[in-house]
């Protein structure tokens, strides 16, 4: 069975400092792979999407950029966090495009 | 992709059903109804979906109107493991590769389950 991981759980960093999130999927071979940002007590909002190794889709301008050295490694990173960029980060995977996401456990990030 | 409407939150008492209504007036012909839920502090968890016909699975069962027009999910035996916040989306499924597979979560239903 397929089986998605995201660390760290949780991470507290100073404004100002880099960040790497790493999601790693298991159990499936070039899956569609998903970056999503929900902010307290609101909805998910969809960061980066990749289709392969290499190729990152941004759906909105900001802090944060994304990469996919391998086929089930995704990495959500930034060279300067901001306060903004606090929030539940979230993974998931896809088999196809248009196919059933399936969401990791999330990174709680709070950026001081 | 289709906007939907849910009320923003709903009790149940445990062992009861639960039935989550949406209303997705403006969907299309080749728009899924997905569901997820999201429990406190954890990712989003798949549940189900359809298109047209009523679906059942293990957690839950999609009760889809003949117009297409609403949608209800119903969880025959609620727990307190299912208090959580239910997200109703339509989409387009199996579009030939055109599209990323964006999903647009709303503000979803709360729901509590109470002893």
């Amino acid at each position: 069975s397929q089986t998605i991981h995201q660390w760290p759980a949780t991470l507290v960093q100073p404004v100002g400092s880099p960040l790497s999130l790493e999601c790693t999927v298991e159990g499936t071979s070039n899956p569609n792979l998903y970056w999503y940002r929900q902010a307290a007590g609101r909805g998910l909002q969809l960061l980066f999407y990749s289709v392969g190794i290499g190729q990152i889709s941004s759906e909105v301008p900001q802090n944060l950029s994304a990469s996919r050295p391998q086929d089930r490694q995704f990495i959500l990173s930034s060279k300067k966090l901001l306060l903004s960029d606090s929030g539940f980060y979230l993974c998931a995977w896809s088999v196809w495009a248009e196919e059933t996401q399936y969401f990791g456990p999330g990174t709680r990030l709070l950026v001081l | 992709d289709a906007k939907t409407t849910q009320p923003p939150s709903m009790d149940c008492a445990e062992g009861r059903a639960a039935n989550l209504p949406c209303n997705h007036s403006t969907i299309s012909g080749n728009e899924y109804v997905y569901w997820y839920r999201q429990i406190h502090s954890q990712g989003p968890q798949y549940i189900i979906h359809g298109l047209k016909n009523n679906e059942t699975n293990e957690m839950a069962s999609l009760i889809i109107t003949e117009d297409r027009k609403s949608s209800t999910l119903i969880l025959p035996h609620a727990t307190l493991r299912d208090t959580a916040v239910y997200y109703c989306i339509v989409r387009v499924s199996n579009a030939g590769g055109t599209s990323y597979g964006k999903l647009t979560f709303g503000q979803g239903t709360i729901l509590t389950v109470h002893p």
